[in-house]
C-alpha cells in the first residue's frame, strides 16, 4: 500500500532560522511529488510538483527537493508568515494522491 | 476568477440525518477530487470524478456514501444516516486536466461537518 510519511509532526523556529522538512514515501510507480501549503480553516494551496530525483524547485523562501525516498521542504530565513501545515503528496498509478499527515510549522518573531 | 467554491462550510446534523455537500469547481476545470481529513490525520482521497463520470472511488466507504457530478451543476458528495464517525473536514479540488499533467488542483475552502 501508497504511503507517505512526514516529519516532524511540528516544528516550532525562530523567524530566520532556516529548516527542512521531510516528506518519506513508499508509493508504487511514482509520477509525482507534491506540496502543499495549509492555513488553519482553510483548504491546501498548492506550492510544488517534482517529477523525478534530482528535480528542484524554488519559490521565494521554499525550495522542495527529491530523491527516490523521500523529498525535502527547505526553507530559508523564515518569516512568521510561513507559518502553516505543509503537506505532502505522491501520485503512483492511479490518479489519486496520497498524503501524509503534514508538519505544522510556526516561526516566532 | 473565483477559485473553487464549496458550500455549506459548515453542516450540523444528528445522527440517522443526510449531509449533502457541494462543490462547484474553478471556470474550465473538469476534473473534481473529494477528500476527508479528521483532525490531527492528513486528507484521505475519495473520489475522482469527472463530468457526468465516476473515474476512481476506491476511496469511498463502500455504504452510505455516493458522489456524482452532472453535466450541469456543482458536484454533490452525500452521505446517508450520518453518523458521528463522519464528522469531519471535507475537501473538493478541481484541476483542468490530470494533477499531474497540470502539475497542481486547486482545492476548496471545505465543508466542516459535524454530528451530534
Amino acid at each position: 500500500e501508497d504511503q507517505v510519511t512526514q516529519s516532524p509532526e511540528a516544528l516550532r523556529l525562530q523567524e530566520g532560522e532556516s529548516s527542512s522538512l521531510n516528506c518519506s514515501y513508499t508509493v508504487s510507480g511514482l509520477r509525482g511529488l507534491f506540496w502543499y501549503r495549509q492555513d488553519p480553516g482553510k483548504g491546501p494551496e498548492f506550492l510544488f510538483t517534482l517529477y523525478s530525483a534530482g528535480e528542484e524547485k524554488e519559490k521565494e523562501r521554499l525550495k522542495a527537493t527529491l530523491t527516490k525516498k523521500e523529498s525535502f521542504l527547505h526553507i530559508t530565513a523564515p518569516k512568521p508568515e510561513d507559518s502553516a501545515t505543509y503537506l505532502c503528496g505522491g501520485q503512483g498509478g492511479s490518479e489519486k494522491l496520497v498524503f501524509g499527515k503534514g508538519t505544522k510549522l510556526t516561526v516566532n518573531p | 476568477n473565483a477559485g473553487v467554491m464549496q458550500n455549506p462550510r459548515h453542516l450540523v446534523r444528528r445522527r440517522g440525518q443526510e449531509a449533502r455537500l457541494r462543490c462547484s469547481p474553478m471556470k474550465g476545470h473538469s476534473h473534481v477530487y473529494w477528500y476527508r481529513q479528521l483532525p490531527e490525520e492528513g486528507l484521505k482521497f475519495m473520489v475522482y470524478l469527472q463530468k457526468e463520470n465516476i473515474i476512481d472511488e476506491s476511496g469511498m466507504p463502500k455504504e452510505r456514501f455516493s458522489a456524482e457530478f452532472p453535466k450541469e451543476g456543482p458536484s454533490i458528495l452525500r452521505i446517508q444516516q450520518v453518523v458521528r464517525g463522519d464528522s469531519a473536514a471535507y475537501f473538493c479540488a478541481s484541476s483542468r486536466v490530470q494533477p499531474l499533467l497540470s502539475g497542481e488542483q486547486y482545492f476548496g475552502p471545505g465543508t466542516r461537518l459535524t454530528v451530534t
